[in-house]
């Protein structure tokens, strides 16, 4: 079955500085690879995902992530960070299609990114 | 934009009630799906829906069914509401069956059970 780890229940780190969210999944076979952000008292939106050929994505906001196939990575990026971007994050894995009927995606527990002046 | 609309933000209920979340998408997408959310333990699916009147048990399916009569409508039902069914519920769309298509979600509804 496949599961996702993101191993940081909670970061903070001042407005203008780097970010890096932690993402390790387990699967069979290499997964489609989602980040989505939550802000508070929101849904879930689309950040950037990962399907196939370059493993370095770029998302909105700013954001990029870079999928490492031998480290089963997919850890989320931003150079400086904004105080708009404390919410929480949640990466996501789910089986490429073919597997009709059965196409549900597998979340990770969350990251809250607590932004400090 | 996709619109994924869920009928309540907040809603308090009794333990025994039977109770109705409602989830609207003005998209035509074919899937839609609810999940719960906890701290701590992210969001889990409750159930899915790939066409009208066709649903999948996702993984915790136990004390909820669903109904799917129109396209853009999913239903989730609490037969009889208990306590440890407090809970963010959120219900999300996606254009075609195939995880190629990210998934649009709404709002989200917190729900007490008293």
């Amino acid at each position: 079955a496949q599961s996702v780890t993101q191993p940081d229940i909670h970061i903070t780190v001042s407005e203008g500085a780097s970010l890096e969210l932690r993402c390790n999944y387990s699967y069979g076979a290499t997964p489609y690879l989602f980040w989505y952000v939550q802000s508070p008292g929101q849904g879930l939106q689309l950040l950037l995902k990962y399907f196939s050929g370059d493993t370095l994505v770029q998302g909105i906001k700013g954001f990029e992530a870079e999928f490492k196939r031998s480290q089963s990575s997919f850890n989320l990026r931003k150079p400086s960070v904004h105080w708009s971007d404390a919410a929480e994050y949640f990466c996501a894995v789910a089986p490429r299609p073919g597997y009709f009927g059965n196409e549900k995606l597998t979340f990770g527990t969350g990251t809250r990114l607590t932004i400090i002046p | 934009d996709v619109k994924v609309t869920q009928s309540s933000r907040y809603l308090v209920k009794r333990t025994g009630e039977k109770v109705f979340l409602e989830c609207v998408q003005d998209m035509d997408h074919e899937n839609m799906f609810w999940y719960r959310q906890d701290p701590g333990l992210g969001l889990r699916l409750i159930y899915f829906s790939y066409d009208v009147k066709m649903k999948e048990k996702g993984d915790i399916p136990e004390g909820y069914s669903v109904s799917r009569e129109k396209k853009e409508r999913f239903s989730l039902i609490l037969e009889s509401a208990s306590t440890n069914q407090t809970s963010m519920y959120l219900c999300a769309s996606s254009l075609f069956p195939g995880t190629d298509h990210p998934q649009h979600f709404g709002d989200g509804t917190r729900l007490s059970i008293l």
